[in-house]
């Protein structure tokens, strides 16, 4: 069963421009949401996340928006850079666990071309 | 600060094989995860370690899958025997809080 889910597979986006990823999920349980980047032949390595609490997370060319009525969240890259080319991961997880586990989205692959 | 550590970093093997793969979490992270990711999906939470205890092990398939975390720091993940399907990338990870840090991970094909 699915709980998170990154319906576009890949995004192709011109340097400079901006690159908006989205990630929905179904477990209105969530209340903890992360963004994922990873390289080839490497681990993912953490980027942004949101609680429930807020509605936008921003970090230098990354913001991070959370809608929780629509139980959906997306990543904005502004301006995207040839070195924000790889694939990005939504997580979501339930902080009243305190497990932090973490459920993954299939990701999406960006490709920021010069 | 080192990160976390993963190996092998590749291992070919042939079904009905066994495969052992090791990680060294970071330094203090008293929790440890294993994660399968396979081709065009996201990592999947194998098992979960809280020092060297299991809190939770739903998704590990127990009739092959086994991993123990002696004393509390490195892990062990082992599939015996190998079946196609387990051809993936695993991934570990460890974390103090909710922050969770990958290694690598070991690339697993299986012929």
């Amino acid at each position: 069963d699915q709980q998170v889910k990154q319906n576009s597979p890949s995004l192709s986006v011109q340097e400079g421009r901006i690159s908006i990823l989205n990630c929905d999920y179904t477990n209105s349980m969530f209340d903890y949401f992360l963004w994922y980047k990873k390289y080839p032949a490497e681990g993912p390595t953490f980027l942004i996340s949101i609680s429930s609490i807020k509605d936008k997370n921003e970090d230098g060319r990354f913001t991070v928006f959370l809608n929780k009525s629509a139980k959906h969240l997306s990543l904005h890259i502004v301006p995207s850079q040839p070195g924000d080319s790889a694939v990005y991961f939504c997580a979501a997880s339930r902080s009243i666990s305190n497990d932090y586990k973490l459920s993954f989205g299939a990701g999406t692959t960006v490709t920021v071309r010069a | 600060e080192a990160g976390v550590a993963q190996s092998p970093r590749y291992k070919i093997i042939e079904k009905r094989q066994s495969v052992a793969f090791w990680c060294n979490p970071i330094s203090g992270h008293a929790t440890l995860y294993w994660y399968q990711q396979i081709l065009g999906q996201g990592p999947k939470l194998l098992i979960q370690f809280q020092n060297n205890g299991v809190v939770d092990d739903s998704q590990l398939p127990k009739d092959r899958f086994s991993a123990e975390r002696l004393k509390g720091v490195d892990s062990t993940l082992k599939i015996q025997p190998a079946k196609l399907e387990d051809s993936a990338v695993y991934l570990c990870a460890s974390s103090q809080y909710n922050e969770q840090f990958f290694g690598p991970g070991t690339r697993l094909t299986v012929l």
